[in-house]
């Protein structure tokens, strides 16, 4: 059974950084893609970021509302993907979901989420 | 960059279908993809490339893709469908991923 909890969300103020963890069960983390969505307080889904598996060169994508604050790397003999947010906005607030994108990053293929952590929340405020 | 629309809300009564649609530019030409979320719960993929159902998913809901219009389709509505619906696209040129602002789906 596909797993994956997020971990590390709390209560953090503006400018400083905070840390997410996603620790991924039950495939091989190493073959996949892995997404980082969120969703702002009654809001909708809003996607972050993805990286690519190694055999796509491991590279990232993200959000222009996050390039250049937030990176996302991943520990594949961990199986643990991370979100590092820096410089962080009150706008930031939300609930940061992981998700499995289909494939390792095939450019030819499709971009979706076939599964999804339960969700970790960031709150900035001061 | 490409904008995906929804109504923001839908209602229905049981037994009856219910249609979400999502409007974007040439939407037919690229694939959609649907997930739902229910109060409280994280999303769940119910559609991929436009008509494909995952494993699990019931036979109820099904999805068409064609010109400016993708949609869901909701077959005999039961008080369980009740959730926010959100499409899905991948914008190759931009290389981002793109959802719409979401539907929420009412069974009256």
């Amino acid at each position: 059974e596909v797993q994956l909890v997020e971990s590390g969300g709390g209560l953090v103020q503006p400018g400083r950084s905070l840390r997410l963890s996603c620790t991924a069960s039950g495939f091989t983390f190493g073959d996949y893609a892995m997404s980082w969505v969120r969703q702002a307080p009654g809001k909708g889904l809003e996607w972050v970021g993805f990286i690519r598996s190694k055999a796509y060169g491991g590279t990232t994508e993200y959000a222009a509302s996050v390039k250049g604050r937030f990176t996302i790397s991943r520990d594949d003999s961990k199986s643990i993907a991370y979100l590092q947010m820096n410089s962080l906005k009150t706008e930031d607030t939300a609930v940061y979901y992981c998700t499995r994108v289909s494939h390792g990053g095939n450019p030819e293929a499709e971009y979706y989420f076939d599964y999804w952590g339960q969700g970790t929340l960031v709150t900035v405020s001061s | 960059s490409y904008v995906l629309t929804q109504p923001p809300s839908v209602s229905v009564a049981p037994g009856k279908t219910a249609r979400i649609t999502c409007g974007g530019n040439n939407i037919g030409s690229k694939s959609v993809h649907w997930y739902q979320q229910k109060p409280g719960q994280a999303p769940v993929l119910v559609i991929y490339y436009d008509s494909d159902r995952p494993s699990g998913i019931p036979e109820r809901f099904s999805g068409s893709n064609s010109g400016n219009t993708a949609t869901l389709t909701i077959s005999r509505v039961e008080a369980g469908d009740e959730a926010d619906y959100y499409c899905q696209v991948w914008d190759s040129s931009s290389v981002h991923v793109v959802f719409g602002g979401g539907t929420k789906l009412t069974v009256l």
